[in-house]
């Protein structure tokens, strides 16, 4: 699987757009790229996931390089429920087996 | 809401017990995965199990198991508990339909405190 490189921490002002990096330079052409975030102690959410076309939905946009060796998580009017850890996820199209392992995430903060 | 289930919410126990935290996932949904989370710490892979099977693990301890039920909800169990066992515990469930790549679902754990 390939391997993600995120900034350890962020911070945005409030309803500013929030632009969350994600590097996976040796991604393979079957491998999506999965966000997914975690409010202190919640169960991680998921956010939005993308093969090589930019996907937007309610919660944040996901642009993926032509190259797709990196990759983006916006969202757009950051609040302060927004705050938490953000994780980037690469994962191939998988069989009924899989190691979906976590790195250690970028931790978002939005200052008031 | 996510939609998958798990009990209890908070567990405090002793050193050397034996405890089982049991998940429901989403309904419909076949693979159920286990992670652990110390303080301050990422969320460790431990285990997946797909429609009653094992599929997948991760750095378990040879001290924790788990099963998936005919139902398909999971029960992990952690035996001869030491203080470092201490920690969040999530399971997560998808759907893993013919397209393999739905996202994980995680519920809101289970908090274990070993004193």
């Amino acid at each position: 699987d390939a391997k993600t490189t995120q900034p350890p921490s962020m911070d945005c002002a409030e309803g500013r757009a929030a632009n969350l990096p994600c590097n996976h330079s040796t991604i393979s052409g079957n491998e999506y790229v999965y966000w997914y975030r975690q409010i202190h102690s919640q169960g991680p959410q998921y956010i939005i996931h993308g093969l090589k076309n930019n996907e937007t939905n309610e919660m944040a946009s996901l642009i993926i390089t032509e190259d797709r060796k990196s990759s983006t998580l916006i969202l757009p009017h950051a609040t302060l429920r927004d705050t938490a850890v953000y994780y980037c996820i690469v994962n191939p199209l998988r069989s009924s087996a899989s190691k979906i392992i976590f790195g250690s995430g970028t931790r978002l903060s939005i200052r008031p | 809401d996510s939609g998958v289930t798990q009990t209890p919410k908070h567990l405090i126990t002793a050193t050397g017990q034996r405890v089982t935290l049991r998940c429901s996932p989403r309904s419909g949904d076949l693979s159920v995965y286990w992670y652990q989370q110390s303080l301050d710490q990422g969320l460790q892979f431990l285990i997946q199990y797909y429609n009653g099977e094992e599929r997948a693990k991760g750095n378990i301890l040879e001290r924790f198991s788990a099963q998936q039920f005919p139902d398909l909800h999971s029960e992990l169990n952690l035996s001869s508990l030491e203080l470092g066992d201490s920690a969040l515990y999530f399971c997560a469930s998808s759907s893993e339909g013919s397209s393999y790549n739905s996202p994980l679902h995680f519920g809101n754990g289970t908090r274990l405190t070993v004193t």
